[in-house]
């Protein structure tokens, strides 16, 4: 099954942009990713489902403009521009691999995004 | 508006069952369109996907839970649980529930996100 990897923190200055990367392990380069938004002490949010083709289906209820998605290779990319306070949470991504009674979802880590 | 809430004991002692329900509101657990999923966060960590129940009562788990796993779904009180056995101190963390949807397409099926999740509950175990 693959292995998500994501950088455990970032940060950015207000109005400022900021990209988020989500790795996976090899040989999975053509699996989609679903980046997830947590705010402190809450559960996780849909932002966006994201392939090499950039993003899949439709945002997340809420999510502004100000984010988007763009994957390449084994990378996954969640880019957030004019960065705002509310904006500062951890981000998680997640994928599923097999099928049937093999099905899996796997997280990454989770990257801690400060907003300066 | 979907919601969904966790309720259950906060702390569990080591060797017990944990066990957590969670309701659901503004939509029927009935749905052909979702599967109905428990993630867990440990304190400080990232998210582990812990297994789903379609309303049918087909369930998925886990293969590193499944052992100790149970997820059921009570569709006259619109509500599913989790049930996991023989807890250890490795098994505490906030758990959250979720929907997730489900379509098929060309005699397969599939999944889209987690949308919308719980708020959590934490659940301690310790004795």
């Amino acid at each position: 099954q693959p292995v998500l990897t994501q950088p455990p923190s970032a940060s950015a200055s207000l109005g400022a942009s900021v990209t988020l990367t989500c790795t996976l392990s090899s040989g999975y380069s053509d699996y989609k990713v679903d980046w997830y938004q947590q705010r402190p002490g809450k559960g996780p949010r849909f932002v966006m489902r994201v392939g090499t083709g950039g993003i899949v289906g439709s945002k997340g209820d809420g999510i502004p403009d100000r984010f988007s998605v763009l994957g390449s290779g084994l990378n996954r990319y969640l880019t957030i521009k004019n960065i705002q306070e509310e904006d500062e949470s951890d981000y998680h991504c997640g994928a599923d691999h097999g099928g049937g009674s093999n099905f899996v979802v796997v997280f990454g880590g989770g990257t801690k995004l400060t907003v300066l | 508006q979907v919601q969904l809430q966790e309720s259950g004991p906060g702390l569990v002692k080591p060797s017990e069952t944990l066990s957590l329900t969670c309701t659901v509101s503004g939509y029927s657990v009935s749905s052909d369109a979702y599967y109905w999923t428990w993630i867990r966060q440990p304190p400080g960590k990232g998210l582990e996907w812990i297994g789903y129940i379609y309303h049918s009562g087909i369930t998925n788990y886990n293969p590193s839970l499944k052992s100790r796993v149970t997820i059921s779904v009570d569709t006259s009180k619109n509500h599913f649980s989790l049930k996991l056995s023989s807890v250890t101190a490795a098994d505490t963390a906030i758990y959250y529930c979720a929907r997730r949807g489900r379509y098929c397409s060309g005699g397969n099926c599939y999944t889209n996100w987690f949308d919308p999740w719980g708020q959590g509950t934490l659940v301690t175990v310790s004795s």
